[in-house]
């Protein structure tokens, strides 16, 4: 059974900061692993996917890596905002998606 | 192509009532997914479909939930006398095909309330 771990839980930051999230899956058998941001009472956004056979995706500020063999992968935000104040999830995808319980990240000005 | 539609997007139940939340995926889209997200929880996955199967269902509570999707129309998650507990986001998600590159585009959720 897949289990998805992400730690910290929560994380408290002041604006401009660089930090990291992490993710870990059990079972490497997976077909992608995507990471999103849900605001409070709100859906998902999608951040960004990184196929099986990739190592790391960018978009702006935003750089996700991926090791399957070791089962980990890692959200990087530069120069955080507070506008990125929000819960992170990671899925991995088999095809059904398993997530992981979020990252509450709190960017203070 | 307009993504992935539910409705209702917010819904008030009374405990014995019946909910109905349906989804339409993506254009082009066979395969949907619905996921529970509980309060203060993670989300989890219920129960996978394509046209007219039911191909996993092992996050599917036993008594009170079904889910069907037909050859025409959305998909539909179907709780039957609805308890408290049940409040919770429902998400549903769709995609193309099933091999390892295809992803999942995730609906905005139909929020549902029990009162």
């Amino acid at each position: 059974k897949q289990e998805v771990t992400q730690i910290p839980a929560a994380l408290s930051v002041p604006e401009g900061e660089n930090l990291v999230l992490n993710c870990s899956f059990t079972d490497s058998a997976i077909y992608n692993l995507q990471w999103f941001r849900q605001d409070p009472g709100k859906g998902l956004t999608s951040l960004l996917l990184i196929q099986s056979s990739q190592r790391e995706q960018t978009s702006g500020r935003l750089n996700a890596s991926l090791d399957k063999s070791s089962g980990r992968s890692t959200l990087y935000i530069a120069a955080s905002q507070p506008g990125d104040s929000a819960t992170y999830l990671c899925a991995v995808s088999a095809p059904r998606a398993t997530f992981g319980d979020g990252t509450t990240l709190t960017v203070k000005p | 192509n307009a993504g992935v539609m539910q409705n209702p997007r917010h819904l008030v139940r009374r405990r014995g009532q019946e909910a109905r939340l349906r989804c339409s995926p993506m254009k082009g889209h066979s395969h949907v997914y619905w996921y529970r997200q509980l309060p203060e929880e993670g989300l989890k996955f219920m129960v996978y479909l394509q046209k007219e199967n039911i191909i996993d269902e092992s996050g599917m509570p036993k008594e009170r939930f079904s889910a069907e999707f037909p050859k025409e129309g959305p998909s539909i998650l179907r709780i039957q006398q609805v308890v408290r507990g049940d409040s919770a986001a429902y998400f549903c998600a769709s995609s193309p095909r099933t091999t390892y590159q295809e992803t999942q585009y995730f609906g905005p959720g139909t929020r549902l309330l029990v009162l």
